[in-house]
């Protein structure tokens, strides 16, 4: 099994273009999050998808929105990309909720905007 | 509301020297709590996680952690460093839901040969 897959590894934007993000994981998990990681500061939780269809706002979720139209597909989307975003993203899934489920982490994209 | 305090950001041992990343939290509840590690370029990894049952927990690679609710402390340790230990470490605590997860701001281990 692949786990969760993110693509793509690596990508550099300028400032107000577009991109997505695509994760993907093959263990039927429920639940699946994007957060962005920066020096100093942890992981943020940008938003997050407890089933197909339903998306919801974490802590830093303005400039960025999210699909999750198949369970095992969760995308983020930066419509108009500022040099603040430039950060390493990682997804996350999630077997279910409940006290001591685990996340699973993808290998991040690293994103910069100049 | 939940939150974690990793109390060192770099931590330097020894190799074959033991290992201690201290993690504070605070929770309204009783928590749910996760230490991961990071590899440089990768992903973060599920070392252990404490869910209520026994308060020493043992992980992956010779890790371990005692929760202590009277010091609200998860401190992480190891009996001996390896070269391989080198990484950023994460304490986490999710809420009551478990669909919500606290990231500490990590601890950078590195290990002296």
């Amino acid at each position: 099994n692949a786990g969760v897959t993110q693509t793509p590894k690596f990508r550099v934007l300028k400032t107000g273009q577009s991109m997505t993000l695509l994760c993907a994981q093959d263990m039927n998990h429920e639940y699946m999050y994007w957060y962005r990681q920066d020096p100093g500061m942890g992981l943020r939780l940008i938003h997050y998808s407890v089933g197909e269809g339903t998306t919801a706002k974490g802590e830093v979720p303005d400039g960025y929105n999210v699909s999750r139209l198949k369970k095992q597909n969760f995308l983020l989307g930066l419509e108009s990309a500022a040099p603040s975003q430039t950060s390493v993203y990682f997804c996350a899934s999630e077997r279910t909720g409940g006290e001591g489920s685990p996340l699973h982490f993808g290998n991040g994209t690293r994103l910069t905007v100049t | 509301a939940q939150s974690v305090t990793q109390l060192d950001s770099h931590v330097s041992v020894s190799e074959g020297t033991p290992v201690l990343l201290r993690c504070n939290y605070s929770s309204s509840y009783s928590p749910s709590l996760f230490w991961y590690v990071q590899h440089p370029n990768k992903g973060l990894q599920l070392l252990l996680k404490y869910t209520s049952a026994a308060t020493l927990v043992k992980g992956i690679n010779g890790f371990e952690a005692e929760f202590k609710k009277s010091e609200t402390s998860f401190h992480l340790t190891k009996p001996s460093a390896h070269m391989s230990d080198a990484a950023e470490y994460f304490c986490v605590v999710s809420d009551q839901s478990g669909n919500q997860f606290y990231f500490g701001t990590g601890t950078s281990l590195t290990v002296i040969p």
